[in-house]
This record gives C-alpha cells, structure tokens and sequence, in this order.
C-alpha cells in the first residue's frame, strides 16, 4: 500500500517561500505523476501541479510564475517551493500520487493515494 | 480552464437514504471525471475515476454516471460513514480543477 507524507514548517513569513517535501513509501517513486493540492480552511480543493520521476512537470497557471517542484528518486520524495507568499497561501497542502486510470482505450491521472496533509500559515 | 459546479451545496439526508449529488463541468471532458469523499479533518479518498468506475474497495453503493458536461454520484443507501464533502474533479486537461464540494449532513 503507498503511503505519502508531507513534512515542512507550518509557518511561513510573508514574501517568504514555502517549501515541503512529500516522501513516498511502499512503492517506487519512479512511475506515476506526483502531484500538489492545497485546501484553504474551510474552502475546496485546488490543484498546484504534478511532477514525474523524469522531471516532466504540469504546473496549475495560476501559480506557475511562483511554483517550481522537484524529485529526488534516491529518497523516494518529491518537493514544492512556492515564492513570494502572501496570507492567501494559508492552506492545507496535501501531497498525492497521480495513478493512471483507463477507460476502453484511453487513459488518464487520477489522485488515488494522498498524504494526510500539513497545514501551512503565513504570517509574520 | 473548465470549471466545475456541483449541486446542491449541500444536502440533509437520513441514514438508509438514496443521494444523489450532481456535477457539471463547463466544457465537455468525454468521461474523465473522478469523485472523491472528505471527512472533517481528513485527506480526500478516491471514490470513482472515469465517471462510472469503481475503484478498488469501495463499496458498491456508491455508483457514477454521465459524460461530456454532466455527472452524477449517487450513494444508494446512506451509510453513518458517508457522512462528508463530496468534490468532483475533472482530469481532461490542465489546469486540473475541483468542484467545490457538496456536503451531506445528517437530517
């Protein structure tokens, strides 16, 4: 069974940047997408990007100019940075694998297994 | 970006109840739809991938159907442990986006 788990501080200063990093166990990292999704409190759920283990990376648009991920295939983790953060940035951050799903001939990412989740505050 | 909206917001039901939660995506993406539950305090759990099918282990009560912009997730008998948000999310392009959750609560 995977298991995901994020680790990072959970305060993070204005204008600062947040970095986590997502360890994966009970599977190799070297397959799959691996993805960011952050929950602000009380609210629903955004996509931040996905990474594979060569490095191909999908960042969401709205956050691109500020995101960059990494993966470390000898530790079996990978990492989000996101720069210059403001209040809007106090979220949950959930890492999780994006699991390749089919449908008749087609295929598409699904996020199948998730980390339990860290909450990140920015504040001063 | 395609945007997602659910209804209802959220619904009041009773243990033993059929509930049935829709989603409608703003451009069509053929059956690339997944459905995931949220329990208070919780990581989401991956429910229903490619808008009918079951994944692995979850109960059979649950079933989704629909294609191209409109969805549906139906629980065919409430259960005490489907008390929780329901997000759908589309994966037929990037950016990948979530509905905004419909909550069932108990009646």
């Amino acid at each position: 069974q995977v298991q995901l788990q994020e680790s990072g501080p959970g305060l993070v200063k204005p204008s600062e940047t947040l970095s986590l990093t997502c360890t994966v166990s009970g599977g190799s990292i070297r397959s799959y997408y691996w993805s960011w999704i952050r929950q602000p409190p009380g609210k629903g759920l955004e996509w931040i990007g996905d990474i594979s283990y060569s490095v191909d990376t999908n960042y969401n648009p709205s956050l691109k100019s500020r995101v960059t991920m990494s993966v470390d295939t000898s530790k079996n983790q990978f990492s989000l940075k996101l720069s210059s953060v403001t209040a809007a940035d106090t979220a949950v951050y959930y890492c999780a694998r994006a699991g390749r799903y089919c449908s008749g001939t087609s295929c598409q990412y699904f996020f199948d297994f998730w980390g339990q989740g860290t909450l990140v505050t920015v504040s001063s | 970006d395609i945007q997602m909206t659910q209804s209802p917001s959220s619904v009041s039901a009773s243990v033993g109840d059929r509930v049935t939660i829709t989603c409608r995506a703003s451009q069509g993406i053929s059956s690339w739809l997944a459905w995931y539950q949220q329990r208070p305090g919780k990581a989401p759990k991956f429910l229903i991938y490619a808008a009918s099918s079951l994944q692995t282990g979850v109960p059979s009560r649950f079933s989704g159907s629909g294609s191209g912009t409109d969805f549906t997730l139906t629980i065919s008998s409430l259960q005490p442990e489907d008390f929780a948000t329901y997000y759908c999310q589309q994966a037929n392009s990037f950016p990948r986006t979530f509905g905004p959750g419909t909550k069932v609560d108990i009646k």
